[in-house]
This record gives C-alpha cells, structure tokens and sequence, in this order.
C-alpha cells in the first residue's frame, strides 16, 4: 500500500464548478501537507500548504487537513479554464516529500 | 532569479548507454531533490542532498543510478547504464530548509531509452 493514495481523476467540470480534490495518507509522521499544480511538461510548482487540522483559504483555493481521519483536500471555487493541469497532493516529514499520483483537471469553457 | 535549471530537456539514447543528467539548483537553497515521474510510479523521490551532503539515496532504483553534489551550485544523475524502464522524466528541485519550505522543481529531462 502506498503512503500517500490520491483520487486518481482525471476531473471534468464546466467553467465556474466548484472541484474537489483529495488524498489519503497512512503515516502518522507526516508534518506538512501540501498541494502542488503541474501543467504539462512543466515541473510541479507549490499551490498551498499547511501543518495543522483545519482549513486554509487563499483566493478561491481552500486547502482542509483532518488528521484524525488522515485525509486531506483541495477545493478549487469558480474554477477557470486556466486551472486546467495535474494537481499533487504531498505530506512530508523529516525533509522528505512524498507524493500523491495526481489528479489531472479540465475545466471546459 | 532564474528558477531551478535542468539541462538537457529532452535526452534520447540506446540501452547500455551512459546518461547524465544536469542540474542547477536556485542560488541560496541547501537542500537539493532528484525525482522520477512516471505514469505508472508517478513522482519518486530518488536522493536528496543538504548542504552538498547526500542524506537519503533509499529511492535509488540500483546501482546503475548514481549522483553528485560537487558545489551548492551544480548536481548530476548518471545512469550507467542505461535500461528502457529508466525512461522517465527527471525532476530536480531545490529548497531553503525542510519543512514548510516549499520544493521549487526545474522543468525536467525527458528520457527516452529505446
């Protein structure tokens, strides 16, 4: 089993559809966790990222940790055609990140 | 700044060949990540290095597969040699601390091994 399992997607949704991204985890150890946009043929860069139980709103992205249920995931409010890519989930300890295999999105205009 | 700089982009070569893989990692960072993509394995953390020091080289596949950290500024995976199930894209990022620090990624060497 991995350590990190993430719904595998891929995602449809119209213009302005609210998505709902998650992920799963088995380690306890886990400190941060993190939500990573990649869009194609590009490297993977940070969307948002927290350390504690709780939501975390920046824009129309809300990022919701419950880790007495080792769940976590990403809502994407309004979404727009340019929100269109692969979305990582990661949790990392001790210096390591450990990913989630992606969820890739379109949205359709 | 210009980014975490991996060269080259695409790599195409014969099985048994030597490949090395490049990276420059963002001035300042101490920590530097090599990671393979792949459809079926998704983002695999290969090693990891602080401070020029590798720390953690568990995800290496085997030992075809090594890497270097000679300066803060220059890191190397060498693949020798090379196998068809290597073919992947390889990631290089950089980060300023652990943590909450987040992991800039390069844009990656497409390699293909036929």
């Amino acid at each position: 089993q991995k350590e990190v399992e993430q719904d595998p997607g891929p995602l449809s949704v119209p213009e302005g559809a609210i998505v709902s991204l998650n992920c799963t985890y088995s380690n306890s150890a886990f400190q941060y966790f993190m939500w990573y946009r990649q869009y194609s043929r590009k490297g993977p860069e940070l969307l948002m990222y927290t350390y504690s139980s709780g939501n975390k709103e920046d824009g129309r992205f809300t990022a919701q940790v419950d880790k007495s249920s080792k769940y976590i995931s990403l809502f994407i409010r309004d979404s727009q055609p340019s929100d269109s890519a692969t979305y990582l989930c990661a949790m990392a300890n001790a210096g390591k990140s450990t990913f989630g295999d992606g969820t890739t999105l379109t949205v359709k205009p | 700044d210009a980014g975490v700089i991996q060269s080259p982009r695409h790599e195409v070569t014969e099985m048994g060949q030597e490949v090395t893989l490049r990276c420059k990692p963002i001035s300042g960072h101490d920590y530097l990540f090599w990671y393979r993509q792949t459809m079926m394995r998704g983002l695999e953390l290969l090693i990891y290095f602080n401070n020029n020091v590798p720390i953690d080289d568990s995800g290496m596949p085997e030992d075809r597969f090594s890497a270097k950290m000679p300066n803060a500024s220059f890191s190397t995976l060498k693949i020798q040699p090379s196998e068809p199930r290597d073919s992947a894209v390889y990631f290089c990022a950089s980060s300023l601390g652990t943590g909450v620090s987040p992991l800039h990624f390069g844009n990656g060497t497409r390699l293909t091994v036929t």
